[in-house]
């Protein structure tokens, strides 16, 4: 398997401007993770759908940022409007099951000037 | 709630020295621990697991030994290259455990110089 993709790999954006940032899970994956890495905070887990279904959205830091699943195997983070303070590595990950080890994507390092 | 605490960084030690990085937890049920590696400019990758107390997880030199009674699971090496500079994330989660997620350390720089 090709493991997990994210694209793009880089993208610098304007403050204000829409930004989707995508991400295809390894199949037969029931549980896809979004994850924001900063110097600052660290690693922090975004959201997390169970079969293509939204579970747990309480580290979306605020309603600009959403995030969809349409099928087992695509998934978007949104981010409208952008801001400076967006700029991070964000991380797609997904798993087998509840809690099994998760299996990372190489990120979507984002810009916004 | 589920945590996790490592030991501070950054490490920094000599090629073919000892490693030790120390990770606790706390945690109800009886989740599964692992580490995870992270290389400059890469996502975080599986390094080793254990299921279940008194597991020894192993890789690529590495190895960790899921202790119950002492609520850790340390990461060493016995003899540590230039490569193995990156940073080291202790998390835990697992079916026996209380959530969905795994929960994550802060994260240890290692730094190996030659």
């Amino acid at each position: 398997d090709a493991g997990v993709i994210q694209s793009p790999r880089h993208e610098v954006t304007e403050m204000g401007q829409e930004v989707t940032l995508r991400c295809k899970p390894i199949s037969g994956h029931d549980y896809l993770f979004w994850y924001r890495q900063t110097m600052m905070r660290g690693l922090e887990l975004l959201i997390y759908f169970n079969n293509n279904v939204p579970i747990d959205d309480s580290g979306m830091p605020e309603d600009r940022f959403s995030a969809k699943m349409p099928n087992a195997s695509f998934s978007t983070l949104k981010i409208q409007p952008s801001e400076p303070r967006d700029s991070a590595v964000y991380f797609c990950a997904s798993s087998v099951d509840r809690g099994y080890e998760q299996y990372f994507g190489p990120g979507t390092r984002l810009t916004v000037t | 709630g589920d945590s996790v605490t490592q030991m501070e960084g950054p490490v920094t030690l000599s090629e073919e020295a000892f490693l030790t990085i120390n990770c606790t937890y706390t945690a109800t049920g009886y989740p599964s621990l692992f580490w995870y590696v992270q290389y400059p400019g890469e996502g975080l990758q599986l390094l080793l697991k254990a299921t279940k107390a008194d597991d020894k997880g192993s890789n690529k030199g590495f190895e960790a030994t899921y202790r119950k009674e002492t609520t850790s699971f340390h990461l060493e090496k016995g003899s540590v290259q230039v490569s193995d500079s990156a940073v080291y994330f202790c998390a835990l989660g697992g079916r026996g455990g209380a959530t969905n997620k795994l929960i994550f350390g802060t994260g240890t720089l290692l730094a190996v110089q030659p």
